[in-house]
């Protein structure tokens, strides 16, 4: 079956810039997807289609795609960007999609 | 406003049955595709099912192929998931979120989530 592969964790200084990364053999051809879930909440999506940002998402959001890595970077980091991430892609059929393991992104 | 409400979870003994709903408002909800996602305690997130616009196509994890059930109405605007021989593994909570069929991983609205706890 198909998999995303996220780093656990990443750690990041206020005001600097995290880059969380998330791999997959069919990235290439499938768009990729950033959920941010925060303690007790439900998930929201912060980027679509590798590189759109939703209407309320903060312009620090961004996202970018090179082969089968894709990258969710935040710059200028806040605290309330303390979170997990998760990364959704379809498998090469298009058929079914699958998470990453997620990303606990800790701001110092 | 668009609103996803789930309801139904509880506590269930392993083996049991129960079944979720979610309850749409504030958009088509026929338009859309819609999903249940789950959540494990500490764990990450998992595509359980996901039923089309029409209910004519369905997908389900290998890990509930076969005793668990999606459904829609769209009259009523209501998704379910019926779940049997629940399992202790299945305890989690449950998202339902809708997409458009162009773009299936575009879950751009979620429920709050409803808790199921499998336990004896």
């Amino acid at each position: 079956s198909y998999e995303l592969t996220q780093p656990p964790s990443v750690s990041v200084s206020l005001g600097q810039m995290a880059r969380i990364t998330c791999s997959g053999e069919a990235l290439p051809k499938k768009y990729a997807y950033w959920y941010q879930q925060k303690p007790g909440q439900f998930p929201v999506l912060v980027i679509y289609k590798d590189s759109e940002r939703p209407s309320g998402i903060p312009e620090r959001f961004s996202g970018s795609s090179s082969g089968t890595i894709v990258t969710l970077t935040i710059s200028g980091v806040q605290a309330e960007d303390e979170a997990d991430y998760y990364c959704l892609s379809a498998d090469s059929s298009g058929t079914y999609g699958v998470f990453g393991g997620g990303t606990k992104l800790t701001v110092l | 406003q668009v609103q996803l409400v789930e309801s139904g979870g509880g506590l269930v003994k392993p083996g049991g049955s129960l079944r979720l709903s979610c309850a749409a408002s504030g958009f088509t909800f026929s338009d859309y595709y819609m999903s249940w996602i789950r959540q494990a305690p500490g764990k990450g997130l998992e595509w359980v099912s996901y039923i089309s616009s029409s209910g004519s196509t369905i997908y389900y994890a290998d890990s509930v192929k076969g005793r668990f059930t999606i459904s829609r109405d769209n009259a009523k605007n209501s998704l379910y998931l019926q779940m049997n021989s629940l399992r202790a593994e299945d305890t989690a909570v449950y998202y339902c979120a809708r997409s458009l069929a162009a773009a299936l991983c575009e879950l751009d609205y979620w429920g709050q989530g409803t808790l199921v706890t499998v336990s004896s």
